[in-house]
């Protein structure tokens, strides 16, 4: 497609729940990337990925966050007992070959609310 | 709400009048540069770019210029219209690194 999807749009969760979260790069872009934006401020970076390959996961915290992207299948971000400070929206970007710098482009964000 | 307590810095600006909106990033190492603009319930939409071997490059209504001695990044965006009110964010990017590292919105509201 021509703009990165992502579902779902909101989730719920009560603390200690499992969420898992999708993105659609566009297609023919090699690069995708996590990241996670609370109170409508400052992004965090998570995780990236070239094709199906983690690139850099310095973003992630890895108790309790996982990440993938398979062939043919959407990238999905999962958070395993999900913790209040979960809550954010998390956006997922995608970009062309080209070592990764090149224009992000960004999905809508799925907004995860832990209650 | 999802933005108690939040203050971003706001530029107030008449409609047809210039914006300037001013970023300081923190890595000297950094060599990419875009600002975003972010409306209420999207995803951050890329407005103009630029690399670190130049210092101004312009766009269509929007002007980046990159200060690397004081490592200093504006956007300028002319004749502002409605629909430019948004939250602006700058990202610098390393070589040899490609996550992007944000920095703090800045709201810019359109007076009509």
């Amino acid at each position: 497609g021509e703009e990165v999807a992502q579902t779902p749009k909101h989730l719920v969760r009560g603390e200690g729940q499992k969420a898992k979260l999708y993105c659609a790069p566009i297609k023919g872009h090699s690069y995708v990337f996590w990241y996670q934006q609370v109170l409508k401020n400052e992004f965090k970076f998570l995780i990236s990925f070239q094709n199906e390959n983690v690139f850099d996961e310095t973003g992630m915290p890895k108790e309790r966050f996982s990440a993938k992207c398979l062939p043919n299948s959407p990238c999905s971000l999962e958070i395993q007992a999900t913790k209040l400070e979960d809550s954010a929206v998390y956006f997922c970007a995608s970009s062309r070959p080209g070592q990764g710098r090149d224009e992000q482009y960004f999905g809508p964000g799925t907004r995860l609310t832990v209650t | 709400g999802e933005s108690v307590g939040l203050h971003l810095p706001t530029l107030s600006v008449q409609e047809g009048d210039n914006s300037i909106i001013n970023c300081a990033y923190s890595n000297s190492a950094s060599d990419y540069f875009i600002w975003y603009k972010q409306e209420s319930g999207k995803g951050p939409q890329f407005i103009i770019d630029i690399r670190s071997n130049m210092d101004k490059r312009q766009g269509q209504r929007v002007t980046v210029l990159l200060n690397k001695t004081v490592k200093h990044l504006s956007l300028q965006i002319a004749a502002t219209q409605p629909g430019d009110s948004a939250v602006y964010f700058c990202a610098e990017n390393i070589y040899g690194n490609n996550r992007l590292a944000f920095g703090k919105g800045n709201q810019v509201v359109v007076i009509p």
